[in-house]
């Protein structure tokens, strides 16, 4: 697609509850990310795949969140057991072979997750 | 340890005044830089980044940064601000593909 494409873009879900949300990167990037933005705060990384490798999930809080890129494109950030403290905006961003190494991502508009 | 300061949480300006978006960093080696703009409903849009060579560099919609190694800064500046600058802006920086970004400055833009 032209860009990166997150949905859904607004999720009130109630505590306990699972969660699947979805990032469908632009056509060709090889790289997808996974961020966290706290109310107030910058981003902060989660994982990081190169085609379907998950290359980094180091920045995963707890066994609780999991990510998967099965065929090298979309990607699915899955939380389990919602807490009321995972309730942030959630970002995704891919980039190219040309731009891999943090030559510059390009974020979707991202999914806001509320857990009440 | 990696970090990013962005000390103004908001800045205040006349529309058609200058801007400067004041971001340091701290990394153990030489980074990439990046400034990114969050508007309301909105990703997060590259204004522009540093890699090597020029320190000032040009970006998007009229804004320009400059790294100054000595005081590990990475200031966001605009001669002259329009209504559409109003945003919020993040300074990030980069070894890999991992970004560490700073907390943001919302900019409001004054008639």
């Amino acid at each position: 697609g032209a860009g990166v494409s997150q949905s859904p873009r607004y999720k009130v879900t109630k505590r306990g509850q699972d969660v699947a949300l979805r990032c469908d990167p632009i056509s060709g990037h090889v790289s997808l990310y996974w961020y966290r933005q706290a109310l107030g705060q910058g981003p902060e990384f989660l994982t990081y795949f190169n085609y379907e490798a998950q290359q980094d999930k180091s920045g995963l809080p707890n066994d609780r969140f999991s990510a998967e890129r099965p065929e090298g494109s979309i990607s699915t950030l899955t939380i389990q057991r919602t807490e009321q403290r995972d309730s942030a905006m959630y970002r995704c961003a891919s980039s190219s072979p040309a731009e891999t190494g943090g030559y510059g991502y390009t974020f979707g508009s991202g999914t806001r997750l509320t857990v009440v | 340890a990696q970090s990013v300061t962005q000390p103004d949480i908001h800045i205040t300006v006349s529309e058609g005044a200058s801007l400067e978006l004041r971001c340091n960093y701290s990394y153990g080696a030489t980074p990439y830089l990046f400034w990114y703009v969050q508007s309301p409903g909105q990703g997060l849009q590259l204004l522009l980044k540093y890699f090597s060579g020029d320190t000032l560099v040009q970006g998007i919609k009229g804004f320009e940064a400059e790294f100054k190694r000595s005081q590990s800064s990475f200031n966001l500046r605009k001669p002259s601000v329009h209504w559409s600058d109003a945003a919020e802006y993040f300074c990030a920086v980069s070894g890999t593909y991992k970004y560490i970004f700073g907390t943001g400055t919302r900019l409001k833009v004054l008639a």
